[in-house]
């Protein structure tokens, strides 16, 4: 089955700075993949995602690209702020009836003043 | 809004017990998920259904099974709790893949219920 690898496990960036999160992934028929932000006490919520047949998407100052050769895609965060802190989790899929997502472990980022 | 509520957001159980974990969408969605979130090893998906009384296993199914009696709610169940089910229990809903035409719908998850086995 997919395996979803993330790094690094904990980031901590000053406010202002940029933070980058990778992921790799195992199965090269996946050709779906979100990016998940879990404030404390909440449930995980979309923020971005990004399909097989294109190599970058951006919405303000998050981004996120895709190296299908390579197997990898990241998450780029720009002019970070303090409530970006929080954990962020990619996944992959095969597109189908139920849409079954393989996660990463997860990134805790902190944005410090 | 989509909404999906988890009926307990902290629960203590005693090893053995039977032990019953709700979730409800309002969103009329097909698909339902039940993951656990353990430091360190993300999210793992348990189990999940495409429709009523439909069921499949997901990557840790051992010890755990579900109920899907009508679309807007999924319960987990636990026949005997043990000590390495203590563990954050997330519950996702999406749509038909086809729905939307792209092929893919996103994921809805609730708040979560802590579950600690003593």
């Amino acid at each position: 089955g997919e395996n979803v690898e993330q790094h690094p496990s904990t980031l901590s960036v000053q406010e202002g700075d940029s933070a980058v999160i990778k992921c790799t992934y195992s199965d090269s028929a996946s050709n779906y993949f979100p990016w998940y932000k879990q404030e404390l006490g909440k449930g995980p919520q979309l923020i971005i995602d990004i399909r097989s047949n294109v190599g970058e998407k951006k919405d303000q100052r998050i981004a996120v690209t895709l190296n299908k050769t390579a197997k990898h895609f990241s998450l780029h965060i720009t002019e970070t702020q303090p409530e970006d802190s929080a954990v962020y989790f990619c996944a992959a899929s095969i597109t189908g009836t139920a849409s079954k997502l393989t996660f990463g472990t997860g990134t805790r980022l902190q944005v410090t003043l | 809004d989509v909404k999906v509520t988890q009926s307990s957001r902290y629960l203590v159980k005693r090893t053995g017990e039977k032990v019953f974990l709700e979730c409800v969408q309002d969103m009329d969605h097909e698909n339902m998920f039940w993951y656990r979130q353990d430091p360190g090893l993300g999210l793992r998906l348990i189990y999940f259904s495409y429709d009523v009384k439909m069921k499949e296993k997901g990557d840790i199914p051992e010890g755990y099974s579900v109920s899907r009696e009508k679309k807007e709610r999924f319960s987990l169940i636990l026949e005997s709790a043990s000590t390495n089910q203590t563990s954050m229990y997330l519950c996702a809903s999406s749509a038909y893949a086809g729905t939307s035409g792209s092929g893919v719908d996103t994921q809805y998850f609730g708040p979560g219920t802590r579950l600690t086995v003593l």
